[in-house]
């Protein structure tokens, strides 16, 4: 079945720091990949997505590449805030399995003034 | 205005009470969702309905019974509350079934007791 294995957190990092969260994937057909953050009380938003193979998604100055060969979608970011302290979470959806969206474990980034 | 809108934010019972949590949508969308996200925030999908019709329904106790009166409602049942229910359980969203962007609501917190 499809699933999506994210690091594990927490991630803590100094401000302007480089960030990379690593998400790999299995999946029976062509999957959409997505990344969702979750900021402290609120509902999951989507930050990025990418719909094909060597797609990149961008937004915030989060960035994360569809890489089929490796089954990646690794999310990164040069310069992290204290703002972007949230819940991270990689999810694919795949018309081969109800189109359903399977999420990753979230991990959990904070950062330091 | 809220997009996916869930009442009540928090809800706090006994063990073997049944309890209601509403979901509304205004983006019109086709595709709705019911998700379990527990203390390690770990999200699973429960249901998803497409026009009112059951899609998914995950391996969910037959405790739990979504009703979709319309396209724009999904409400979800749960008869007597356990101790393991306590979760965050969030509504969400997708303009059609598919890989399509999910719009979340911002949470339900059930704590059982």
């Amino acid at each position: 079945g499809n699933s999506v294995t994210q690091m594990e957190g927490p991630v803590t990092l100094s401000e302007e720091a480089f960030l990379t969260i690593n998400c790999t994937y299995t999946a029976t057909g062509y999957p959409s990949l997505f990344w969702y953050v979750q900021y402290p009380g609120e509902g999951l938003q989507l930050l990025l997505k990418a719909t094909k193979a060597d797609d990149k998604g961008s937004n915030k100055g989060f960035e994360a590449t569809y890489r089929k060969e490796t089954t990646s979608f690794h999310l990164e970011k040069g310069s992290v805030q204290v703002s972007d302290s949230a819940v991270y979470f990689c999810a694919l959806s795949d018309s081969s399995n109800n189109n359903d969206m399977r999420f990753g474990a979230g991990t959990r980034l904070t950062v330091k003034p | 205005d809220t997009a996916v809108s869930q009442t009540p934010k928090y809800l706090v019972t006994q063990m073997g009470n049944d309890k209601s949590i509403k979901c509304e949508q205004n983006l019109g969308h086709d595709t709705m969702y019911w998700y379990k996200q527990d203390s390690k925030k770990f999200l699973k999908i429960m249901f998803s309905y497409n026009n009112k019709e059951l899609i998914i329904n995950e391996t969910v106790p037959n405790r739990f019974s979504p009703k979709s009166p319309d396209k724009a409602h999904l409400n979800l049942h749960i008869n007597s509350l356990e101790l393991g229910d306590s979760a965050v359980y969030f509504c969400a969203s997708s303009q059609r079934i598919g890989r399509e962007k999910l719009f979340f609501g911002s949470g339900t917190q059930l704590s059982v007791l």
